[in-house]
Parts: structure tokens; sequence; C-alpha cells
């Protein structure tokens, strides 16, 4: 089973900065995705395939990922106040199980 | 317009069964994998089960092998998740999912499923 590990478990930003949450997987991955889950909301997919942005994620949102494989980033380039959820990764390379990262919660400063 | 509602959650006793459904609506259903994946309280997402576009093929996550059943109705557009001896552990918003490209791209409100005695 590949083991996703995100980091920070939170992070604290102010409105307009760029923010960075970090993905790592146990094995190198091709196939990994970003969800965003607002409070009292199912999740949302932004990001699949390292980098393609889901249909209506806004351009602020870009998803990246290291030449070993292993290290996965997700960025918001200006933190706007709506974006304020917890963000999931997640690698669909090596299944079953599909494994999820355990979350970074992000919130305005 | 793709929808997905769950239903048939509710409070129900350590060891006895629950059947959570799901109906999908605005995509061709016959030709989508569906998953449900699940969210115990105040955790994060942990993957359950899939099963394929025909029905043939169905995997679990080791937690609830051999205790849950997905299954789907392509006549009725429908997925149902048949859960037996639930645990305590199994206490979760339960959601249904489509897969595409390899990803969740739509997602259900969720069905809560409480554990009690």
């Amino acid at each position: 089973e590949i083991v996703m590990t995100q980091s920070p478990a939170t992070l604290s930003v102010s409105q307009g900065e760029r923010v960075t949450l970090s993905c790592r997987a146990s094995q190198r991955v091709s196939n990994l995705a970003w969800y965003q889950q607002k409070p009292g909301q199912a999740p949302r997919l932004l990001i699949s395939g390292v980098s393609t942005r889901a249909t209506g994620v806004p351009a602020r949102f870009s998803g990246s990922g290291s030449g070993s494989g292993t290290e996965f980033t997700l960025t918001i380039s200006s933190l706007q106040s709506e974006d304020v959820a917890v963000y999931y990764c997640q690698q669909y390379n090596d299944w079953p199980p599909y494994t999820f990262g355990q979350g970074t919660k992000l919130e305005i400063k | 317009q793709v929808h997905l509602v769950e239903s048939g959650g509710g409070v129900v006793q350590p060891g006895r069964s629950l059947r959570l459904s799901c109906a999908a609506s605005g995509f061709t259903f016959s030709g989508s994998p569906m998953h449900w994946i699940r969210q115990a309280p105040g955790k994060g997402l942990e993957w359950v089960a899939v099963v394929s576009y025909d029905g043939l093929r169905k995997f679990y996550a080791d937690s609830v092998k051999g205790r849950f059943t997905i299954s789907r109705d392509n006549l009725k557009n429908m997925v149902y998740f048949q859960m037996n001896n639930l645990r305590p552990e199994d206490m979760a918003v339960y959601y249904c999912a489509r897969q595409e490209g390899g990803v969740f791209d739509y997602w259900g409100q969720g069905s809560l499923v409480i554990i009690s005695s």
C-alpha cells in the first residue's frame, strides 16, 4: 500500500499571500490528485494527473511534482478567503487501495 | 449536470446491518466505475470500495473486506453498499463518488452512519 503523507497538518496564511502545501508518497507515483473540502461539504476535485486543473478550478491553484515522483506540491498563488478548507492529496497509481494523505487544514491568519 | 444522492444512513447497533444507496443522474452511469469513500468524524478520507462500470469487478479496503458489499444496477442508475456486522469504527459519513480518468470527479453530499448501542 502506498502511504501518502501531507505537511503541515495546519497552515495559517494571510489573505493575498502564496500558499504551498506538500504531499509525499512512500513510493514513486505518477497519478496524483488534490481535493478541497470546505467545512460541512463533500470533497471537490481540484487537480488530477499531478498538475491538470479540474473544470472550473481557478487558475490560482496549481499542482506540481518533483523528478523523484514522490514529492508533490499544491500551490495557491494568492490566498482568498474562500480557499479556507482542508486539502487532501490522493494517489491512484497503484490500487487497491486508493490512498489519501491525512489532509492539511488551511486557515486565514 | 452530474448528481449523486446518497441515502440509507442512520443509527444502528454494533453487529447489525445497513444498506446505503446512491442515485446517479446527469451522465452515462453504465460507463463509470463508482466508489464509496468514508470519513469518520473529524478525520480524513478513507477509500472503502469500488465497482466496475459493468458491476463485474469489485475491490474493497481491508478494513471492510468480508463485511461490506458494493453493487450497482445500471438500469436504475443506482449504487448500493450493503454493510454487515457493523463496528464502532465504521461510524462515518459515507460518500458515493464517480470515477473518471482514475480520480473521483463528482461526489455526493454524503450519508451519515452512526454506530451506537
